[in-house]
């Protein structure tokens, strides 16, 4: 079965870190293009971050130079490294992928709290 | 690129048809041929789902009453009978150029 499974949310101060992870299962992240999603309380879909099957990455205006999306093959992982954080980064994240289309496999979502 | 979605809210009786109208800026048509618009539904509580890919395909699963239309910067996501099951948020994203949502559309049930 093909399967997202987010971890690594919580709460945090603002200027602090996080990192986010995105473990996969019954596919390869290497073989599908990976993003992140984040949804604010009450509020739509915001796509975050994108990582390619060449390694090759992109990120929304919002969070470029504070955020971080890689992968760890050996671990069939992906991650968001979140720096600098702020109070609008307060959201429900998720990952996602495009196996067969875009956004075709979502996890069920990670809580980053981000309050002073 | 920006999506824009109407209406934003929807009150159906169930059994009656819907339709959500969603627009971009730029067209959504690629140079490979496909055009890159998405459906999703997002219910309360859950991950979003996919309904609908490249504006008229419908994913594993979706039920025939789901369907999808359109070309360019004009698409409308349309349920022929709307159930019980199928209230939530519906999103139109495009693909493109990275991805890009529109704003949603709450529908609920009369």
């Amino acid at each position: 079965e093909v399967q997202l499974v987010e971890s690594g949310g919580g709460l945090i101060q603002p200027g602090g870190s996080l990192r986010l992870s995105c473990a996969a299962s019954g596919f390869t992240v290497s073989s599908s293009y990976m993003s992140w999603v984040r949804q604010a309380p009450g509020k739509g879909l915001e796509w975050v971050s994108v990582i390619y099957t060449d390694g090759s990455v992109n990120s929304a205006d919002s969070v470029k130079g504070r955020f971080i999306i890689s992968r760890d093959n050996s671990k069939n992982t992906v991650y968001l490294q979140m720096n600098s954080l702020r109070a609008e980064d307060t959201a429900v994240y998720y990952c996602a992928t495009a196996r067969v289309a875009a956004g075709d496999v979502w996890g069920k979502g990670t809580t980053v709290t981000v309050f002073s | 690129i920006v999506m824009t979605q109407t209406p934003l809210s929807l009150s159906v009786t169930p059994g009656q048809p819907a339709s959500i109208s969603c627009r971009s800026n730029q067209s959504l048509l690629h140079s490979d041929g496909r055009t890159y618009l998405y459906w999703y539904l997002q219910k309360s509580g859950q991950s979003p789902q996919l309904l609908i890919y490249e504006v008229s395909n419908r994913f594993s699963g979706v039920p025939e009453r789901f369907s999808g239309s359109g070309s360019g910067t004009d698409f409308t996501l349309k349920i022929s009978r709307v159930e019980a099951e199928d209230v939530g948020v519906y999103y139109c994203m495009q693909s493109i150029h990275l991805w890009t949502f529109g704003q949603g559309t709450k529908v609920e049930i009369k």
